[in-house]
């Protein structure tokens, strides 16, 4: 079936160090891939989407992109803030307009100043 | 303000007592969903709904039911709590599904534990 594996965290950086964040997946076709954010004491916020390969999501300085050969879609930052610390979790949705979607485990970051 | 709101926010119940938690929506969202999040497990979807009366499992539906009698509302009912639904659930909506042009709003979530 469909799954869903980031990298475990936590993980801690100093601010204005880069980020990486690995996820993969493992689904038939072309899925659609999330990134969401969770707040300190908040619900998910959508960060960024893609739908085929090489696309490039990105929003708020974060960066993903849907590698189709690796299977892949790995959540980057150039220089991430305090204000960035929280959970991030990669998601991934099967077909169009469906309204099944699985998530990975989720990885907290820590940015510490 | 479009929001998702779910109702409790904190429930402390005893194994067995049938308990409702609400989950409503202002943004006429025809799509809504529920999951529970639990430590190293990330976000697991229990049901979904594409629209009134439209109801269909997610990944872990077992000890929950829901209904989708009109659209801004979605509960989770669960009629016989057993300790190891002691979670933490949200609530989700968006305006179709899940897809790359639509958007999923999350409410604020339900602590939700069971002695």
């Amino acid at each position: 079936g469909n799954s869903v594996t980031q990298m475990e965290g936590p993980v801690t950086l100093s601010e204005e160090a880069f980020l990486t964040i690995n996820c993969t997946y493992t689904a038939t076709g072309y899925p659609s891939l999330f990134w969401y954010v969770q707040y300190p004491g908040e619900g998910l916020q959508l960060l960024l989407k893609a739908t085929k390969a090489d696309d490039k999501g990105s929003n708020k300085g974060f960066e993903a992109t849907y590698r189709k050969e690796t299977t892949s879609f790995h959540l980057e930052k150039g220089s991430v803030q305090v204000s960035d610390s929280a959970v991030y979790f990669c998601a991934l949705a099967q077909g169009s307009n469906t309204g099944k979607l699985i998530f990975g485990q989720g990885t907290t970051l820590q940015v510490k100043p | 303000e479009a929001q998702v709101t779910q109702n409790p926010r904190y429930l402390i119940t005893v194994t067995g007592k049938k308990l409702t938690v609400t989950c409503s929506q202002n943004m006429n969202h025809e799509y809504m969903s529920w999951y529970r999040q639990d430590p190293g497990l990330g976000l697991r979807q229990i049901y979904y709904s594409m629209n009134v009366e439209v109801t269909d499992k997610g990944d872990v539906p077992e000890g929950y039911k829901v209904s989708r009698k009109e659209k801004r509302n979605f509960p989770l009912i669960l009629e016989s709590p057993s300790p190891n639904q002691t979670s933490l659930y949200f609530c989700a909506s968006s305006l179709y599904g899940i897809s790359s042009t639509d958007t999923q709003y999350f409410g604020p979530g339900t602590r939700l534990t069971v002695l």
